[in-house]
């Protein structure tokens, strides 16, 4: 139980273009999911949170107009690229937990978007 | 902020040794969470620590939540090739979320 999955896995696109990544939770419904970026050989950082049918609440210097986030139901989040740029290329990574702070957080296998 | 730094940054051994690697906090923590990231994947949890002192374990793992409550430490016991990957180590962050330590990037040779 507790799977995360991720859409696309990989995606490459040109610059300006936009592009959407889903978040789904296979076999339970999350109250809560996350986006994390990861560079190459760094740490995950925090990107954003949303609640199910709330606004996202982004961390300090993540645009919230270009990393456009929806998180229309319990099983489902999604990350919009817009306005591409090559310094967006990065690994994002979702998490979804299905209980308040403290329940566990399950992450997606992480989807790598590179802009050429 | 807060900051979690990890050490050390990389590790090379043979297979059958034992693996430490630690993670130190600028706060106090009340929880600390150790994660596995393998390549082109997403972290998988690994240890939940919840009090000063726990010590807890996992088959060849094991973690501690330190005294201080301002560090923590993982230990692998007789290292197999599949355990090569990055390590990281988080903890709350504030309200409902989590940040994630530099990581150890770990490398085990046959």
């Amino acid at each position: 139980g507790a799977v995360v999955s991720q859409h696309p896995s990989r995606v490459i696109c040109k610059s300006g273009t936009s592009v959407k990544i889903e978040c789904r939770s296979l076999d339970f419904q999350a109250t809560t999911m996350f986006w994390y970026r990861q560079f190459p050989k760094q740490s995950l950082m925090l990107m954003a949170t949303s609640n199910e049918g709330s606004k996202a609440t982004y961390e300090q210097g993540v645009e919230k107009d270009k990393f456009l986030i929806n998180h229309a139901s319990l099983t489902l989040s999604t990350l919009t690229v817009t306005s591409a740029h090559p310094e967006d290329s990065s690994f994002y990574i979702c998490s979804a937990r299905q209980g308040a702070w403290g329940s566990e957080q399950y992450f997606g296998p992480g989807t790598r978007l590179t802009v050429t | 902020g807060q900051q979690l730094n990890q050490s050390p940054q990389s590790m090379f051994i043979q297979e059958g040794e034992d693996v430490s690697m630690n993670c130190t906090s600028s706060s106090i923590f009340n929880t600390w969470l150790w994660y596995k990231q393998d390549p082109g994947e997403g972290p998988v949890l690994l240890i939940a620590l919840y009090k000063a002192g726990e010590l807890t374990s996992n088959g060849r793992l094991t973690a501690q939540f330190g005294i201080t409550r301002k560090d923590s430490f993982l230990n692998i016991s007789a290292s197999i090739p599949s355990d090569v990957g990055i390590y990281f180590c988080a903890g709350p962050g504030g309200t409902d979320k989590l940040i994630f330590g530099t990581g150890t990037r770990l490398q085990v040779f046959p």
